[in-house]
């Protein structure tokens, strides 16, 4: 069964800081989707970023960056001078190509507190 | 284009009694996937419909089910309300199933307080 655990549950730092959220994952399937989400206090889960398990290139969008390293199992997201605005909850989201339908598993979040 | 909408946001229900959520999905999506947030359990996937079929479901007890039209909004129903049904329910929606290649992008979610 696919897991996925985020062990960092609160994060806090002064605006412009970087922020690196760590995410570990496990799952069976060779073929897999990994997906970091934004919950703000509105409770809305806002899609940031995906990445198929083929492809291990590393991207950078705007102030979001991420790692994937699928020798370690693992898909960190890093937000880049960081701002108040950016104050949520993040969620690392796993689905399985060889499920039926699109099924994520979640980690637990990470609450991110910027402090102006 | 408009986001994934649910009605009502938030629903104050009491022990026993039950409940019924809906959610349409952004134009063209076709399918609905619903979850359940509680601050003890986190995020569980519900259930997903496509083509108005059940195609997957999660760990849930049968009070629990869903359903969805032709027009591929949604409804989700839970019977005999316990307390710990209380939860913030997400509705999702992708343009097709398919364990992931469609991203999924969710709505404000419904805050149902059992009492």
């Amino acid at each position: 069964a696919q897991k996925v655990t985020q062990a960092q549950t609160e994060i806090s730092v002064v605006e412009k800081e970087d922020v690196t959220l760590d995410c570990v994952y496990e799952t069976r399937d060779t073929t897999y989707y990994l997906f970091w989400y934004k919950q703000p206090p509105s409770g809305e889960l806002v899609f940031l970023i995906r990445r198929n398990s083929f492809d291990e290139q590393n991207e950078i969008s705007g102030r979001y960056s991420w790692n994937f390293q699928k020798s370690t199992s693992s898909f960190n997201f890093t937000i880049t001078a960081s701002q108040v605005v950016d104050s949520a909850v993040y969620f690392c989201a796993l689905s399985e190509a060889g499920a039926a339908g699109n099924k994520l598993t979640f980690g637990g979040g990470t609450r991110v507190l910027v402090k102006p | 284009k408009a986001g994934v909408t649910q009605t009502p946001r938030y629903l104050i229900k009491t022990r026993g009694q039950q409940v019924t959520l809906s959610c349409s999905p952004i134009s063209g999506h076709r399918s609905v996937s619903w979850y359940q947030q509680t601050p003890g359990q986190g995020l569980q996937f519900l259930f997903e419909y496509f083509s108005e079929t059940q195609r997957n479901k999660g760990n849930f007890p049968g009070r629990f089910s869903g359903r969805q039209f032709s027009n591929s909004r949604s409804e989700m129903n839970v019977s005999t309300l316990e307390l710990g049904d209380s939860a913030l329910y997400l509705c999702a929606s992708s343009l097709m199933p398919g364990g992931g290649t469609d991203t999924q992008y969710f709505g404000p979610g419904t805050r149902l307080t059992v009492l």
